[in-house]
């Protein structure tokens, strides 16, 4: 199994350029997450999913949206990106809630807005 | 809303001494779920140790162990027999059982020295 993988590894965007990160897994899990994690912080929620066609947000959701059309799939689109240092977003996925299950994160894509 | 605190910004121990790493939680919830999570300078975030609330024994996972203490809001991780491989940030994060959120601390950043 290749687990959670994400693309790109790594982006260099201009100030109110968009871009789709994309997030796939081949464990079969509902549930699935996006994270941000900017310098010296720790993770964020921005957005999650319980299931193929259901989302909600997370704790820092603007500026993102999300969708879930499989239950491989889980891409985070990026609106309008405001300058900001190197942040790095996350992608993770687990066969039930947080709780119950462990969460297994994607290597992340490392993103720098100039 | 949870917060998670690490009080602890920055940490270093001997090779093959022990070491332990604090974290706080403020929530209002009885039953809950508690992770540390490991961030190598590769980035990739690996569960280190989980803990349930609702079960009064602490958990272990071979040199990696907690000390719960549910009524003081307290979970911190104790390393034995520190490695050079343990260096790198560790995250204390909750996860509510009612809810679908789930909450970084800040990290501590773990030096293991030779």
């Amino acid at each position: 199994n290749a687990g959670v993988t994400q693309t790109p590894k790594f982006q260099v965007l201009k100030t109110g350029q968009s871009m789709t990160l994309q997030c796939a897994q081949d464990m079969n899990h509902e549930y699935m997450s996006w994270y941000r994690q900017d310098p010296g912080m720790g993770l964020r929620l921005i957005h999650y999913s319980v299931g193929a066609g259901i989302t909600d947000q997370g704790e820092v959701p603007n500026g993102y949206n999300v969708s879930r059309s499989t239950t491989e799939d889980f891409p985070l689109r990026l609106l309008s990106a405001a300058p900001s240092p190197t942040s790095v977003y996350f992608c993770a996925s687990s066969y039930s809630r947080w709780g119950g299950g462990t969460q297994y994160f994607g290597p992340g894509t490392r993103l720098t807005v100039l | 809303a949870q917060t998670v605190t690490q009080s602890q910004p920055e940490m270093s121990v001997q090779e093959a001494e022990t070491v332990t790493l604090s974290c706080t939680y403020d929530t209002s919830e009885s039953n809950y779920y508690l992770f540390w999570y490991k961030q190598p300078p590769s980035r990739q975030m690996i569960l280190v140790i989980r803990q349930e609330a609702y079960k009064q024994q602490n958990a272990t996972e071979n040199r990696f162990s907690v000390n719960f203490q549910k009524a003081a809001k307290s979970f911190s991780l104790k390393i034995s027999d520190s490695q050079l491989g343990d260096t790198a940030m560790y995250f204390c994060a909750f996860a509510s059982n009612t809810g679908n959120q789930f909450y970084f601390g800040t990290g501590t950043s773990l030096t293991v020295i030779p």
